[in-house]
């Protein structure tokens, strides 16, 4: 069964440092987004991109994060300078179309910031 | 804003049958969606109720009633491995975000 896949799967910043999450969502996938879980609370949506541009964000997702689709496969998240409160898991997930109510979800990206 | 409260935690043993709820405070919404997250895991899809009613998936059941905004996630012949927390979603029309609830962990024991 096809899956969303990501790297690292774990991975420790100092503060200040830049970060680049990494993800393959599911190849015949059209729309793309990354969500965020800090410990112990709920899913909280950080952006969702299609047609190579951001299409929606919220307002987690401020000028120190981007998005980007370098290639046919890959799509990455950016943090430009790490916060403390950016300690989080991130999720890329992926879905066939707009309607997203079924998004596939990779493993996460835990990002602890020292 | 959308708001999606759900009880934070349930218990219960195996073989039993538990209702997860699900209030929601929103409009215009395609449907609701349950999550089920094993702990450091994934969110992994589980049920979809677009109109009104019960939808069954083998042990999983859900249920919509957009009059009385409330849902609810039915666990049937409870296994050690339905552990997880639990989580209904909504996805407003005219957005793409997926909206979360609060989360209910469930703990089933022997």
């Amino acid at each position: 069964e096809p899956e969303v896949t990501q790297t690292p799967s774990h991975q420790v910043t100092q503060m200040g440092q830049e970060v680049i999450l990494r993800c393959v969502p599911i190849s015949n996938h059209l729309y793309f987004y990354w969500y965020r879980q800090i410990l112990g609370q709920k899913v909280e949506f950080l952006v969702s991109f299609y047609n190579n541009e951001i299409s929606e964000k919220s307002e987690i997702f401020d000028d120190q994060f981007s998005v980007e689709r370098p290639d046919g496969s890959n799509f990455t998240l950016k943090i430009r300078s790490t916060k403390l409160e950016d300690s989080a898991m991130y999720f890329c997930a992926s879905s066939r179309d707009s309607s997203g109510n079924t998004i596939y979800f990779g493993e996460g990206s835990w990002l602890t910031v020292v | 804003g959308q708001s999606l409260e759900q009880p934070s935690e349930v218990t219960a043993v195996e073989g039993a049958i538990v209702q997860i709820n699900c209030t929601y405070q929103t409009s215009g919404f395609y449907g609701l969606s349950w999550y089920q997250q094993h702990d450091g895991g994934a969110p992994t899809f589980l049920s979809y109720n677009a109109l009104d009613g019960l939808e069954e998936t083998g042990r999983f059941s859900s249920f919509l009633s957009r009059s009385d905004s409330y849902g609810y996630l039915l666990l049937q012949e409870l296994q050690m491995k339905d552990s997880a927390s639990y989580f209904c979603a909504v996805k407003e029309q005219g957005f793409q975000k997926l909206v979360f609830g609060t989360g209910t962990r469930l703990l089933v024991s022997p």
